[in-house]
């Protein structure tokens, strides 16, 4: 059965900041990986989607990598905002079962 | 894009009691949706796949007379937790397959059985 585990758990950090989340998997025969922002008591918002044949995807200041083999996935948010304070989850996509991380919980500070 | 509307976004109902969740696709059709459920400070965890015009498909240890789920159509998928109790409650999330766009996520309706 697919694991997957973000690392950290939780992280804070000053405004302007660059960072990067984690996000690492068990099964790598995946079809896809996403990353979601959850605000809390809210649902999920999709940040950025990479196929499995894909190494990177790009939405403005947010960059996701996807190293199969190794079973790695990061986001990098560049230039960090108070608004980007979230939980942020990533998600492995095994035959149309997703299975997610338990999330970093990222506070900007302003 | 791609559109999940999710109802209600809120309920609270008494123990013994049974609540239906609606899981719409708005702008979309979706013939397969997700159930999932999301505990304090855990991450989500699937409970079922749901096919239009077919019977879900339950992961394992999930009641699937407990949570009894319907998908009547392209566009609605309905979740409904029969005789609630107050181990029920929780962050029940939906979502669709939306083809090359991935999975879109409704909004999510908090269940507190009282």
């Amino acid at each position: 059965k697919q694991e997957v585990t973000q690392i950290p758990a939780a992280l804070s950090v000053p405004e302007g900041e660059n960072l990067v989340l984690n996000c690492s998997f068990t099964d790598s025969a995946i079809y896809n990986l996403q990353w979601f922002r959850q605000d809390p008591g809210k649902g999920l918002t999709s940040l950025l989607l990479i196929q499995s044949s894909q190494r990177e995807q790009t939405s403005g200041r947010l960059n996701a990598s996807l190293d199969k083999s190794s079973g790695r996935s990061t986001l990098y948010i560049a230039a960090s905002q108070p608004g980007d304070s979230a939980t942020y989850l990533c998600a492995a996509n095994n035959f149309n079962k997703f299975y997610f991380g338990s999330g970093t919980k990222l506070n900007v500070k302003p | 894009g791609a559109v999940v509307s999710q109802h209600p976004s809120r309920v609270i109902c008494k123990s013994g009691t049974s609540v239906k969740i609606e899981c719409r696709s708005l702008d979309f059709q979706a013939t397969t949706m997700f159930w999932y459920r999301q505990f304090p400070k855990k991450s989500l965890m699937l409970m079922a796949t749901s096919n239009e015009g077919s019977k879900a498909t339950y992961e394992q240890g999930v009641e699937k007379d407990k949570f009894l789920i319907n998908h009547a159509s392209l566009t609605l998928s309905t979740l409904t937790v029969t005789s609630a109790h107050p181990e029920d409650s929780s962050f029940y999330i939906c979502s669709a397959l939306t083809g090359n766009h991935g999975y879109t996520f409704g909004s999510g309706t908090r269940l507190t059985v009282v």
